[in-house]
C-alpha cells in the first residue's frame, strides 16, 4: 500500500489556526475509525496528539483537534505557537495483514 | 513509568543484517493489549513503520520491507527485536521501537531512536 498523503509542508502566524490533510482511501482512512496524529521534533521521540480520529490523550492541549470526512482525516491546531513548530504524521489502520500505514509527514512553520 | 530503550550497532557495512534490540521496562511484551513495533526515519525523509511484533508472536510487516525483516520478542527479558538482512546505504536512518495500542492501533510509547548507519 501507499503512505497516506499529507501536503509537505504549511506555514501560518502565531496565534492562528492551521489544518493538516491526510487523505487515503476507502479501505484505510475510510474505513478506519483508527486514525492518529503524531507530533515530531528532530531529535526527539514522536508525540502522540491524537487518536481515534479525534481523541486526545491526557496532558495534550486542547488546541489540538481532529477529524474525518470520507478518505481524508484532519489535524487542526489553534492558536499557534513558536513551539507548535514541528513535523506531523498521520497514520491509519489499514488491514488484518498490513497493520498501520504512516503519512508522509507535514512540516509545520510558524511564521 | 514506561520506558522503551534501543539498543545496537551504530555502523554496518553494505550487505550486513542489522540488528537492534528494544528493552521495555514498566510493561509486558507478553500483554496482549499491546503491538510492538519499529519505525525509522532516513535522513532528510519521514517516518516509515518497519513493522510490529504481537504477543503471541504473530508479526506484520511493511510490505516493502517483508523480504528483509524478522521481528520477535521475548517476555522473559522484556525485549523484542529487529533484524534488518542485506543493509544498504538506503537503510540508514534512526531507528525508533514503539508500543502499539492494539484495541485503538495507536503508538502510545517511543523509544528516543538510534542512529544506524550503513556505509562502507
Amino acid at each position: 500500500q501507499s503512505a497516506l498523503t499529507q501536503p509537505a509542508s504549511v506555514s501560518q502566524s502565531p496565534g492562528q489556526s492551521i489544518t493538516i490533510s491526510c487523505t487515503g482511501t476507502s479501505s484505510d482512512v475510510g474505513a478506519s475509525d483508527y486514525v492518529a496524529w503524531y507530533q515530531h521534533h528532530p531529535g526527539k521521540a514522536p508525540k502522540l496528539l491524537i487518536y481515534e480520529v479525534s481523541y486526545r490523550p491526557s496532558g495534550i492541549s486542547n488546541r489540538f483537534s481532529g477529524s474525518k470526512s470520507g478518505n481524508t482525516a484532519s489535524l487542526t491546531i489553534s492558536g499557534l505557537q513558536a513551539e507548535d513548530e514541528a513535523d506531523y504524521y498521520c497514520t491509519s489502520y489499514t488491514d488484518s495483514t498490513t497493520l498501520v500505514l504512516f503519512g508522509g509527514g507535514t512540516k509545520l512553520t510558524v511564521l | 513509568q514506561l520506558l522503551l530503550q534501543e539498543s545496537g550497532p551504530g555502523l554496518l557495512q553494505p550487505s550486513e543484517t542489522l540488528s537492534l534490540t528494544c528493552n521495555v521496562s514498566g510493561a509486558s511484551v507478553g500483554s496482549n493489549s499491546y503491538y510492538w513495533g519499529w519505525i525509522r526515519q532516513p535522513p532528510g525523509k519521514g517516518l516509515e513503520w518497519i513493522g510490529s511484533v504481537y504477543y503471541s508472536g504473530t508479526t506484520y510487516y511493511n510490505p516493502s520491507l517483508k523480504s528483509r525483516v524478522t521481528m520477535s520478542s521475548d517476555k522473559s527479558k522484556k525485549q523484542f527485536s529487529l533484524k534488518l538482512s542485506s543493509v544498504t546505504a538506503a537503510d540508514t536512518a534512526i531507528y525508533y521501537c514503539a508500543r502499539l495500542a492494539a484495541a485503538t492501533i495507536k503508538f502510545d510509547s517511543w523509544g528516543q531512536g538510534t542512529l544506524v548507519t550503513v556505509s562502507s
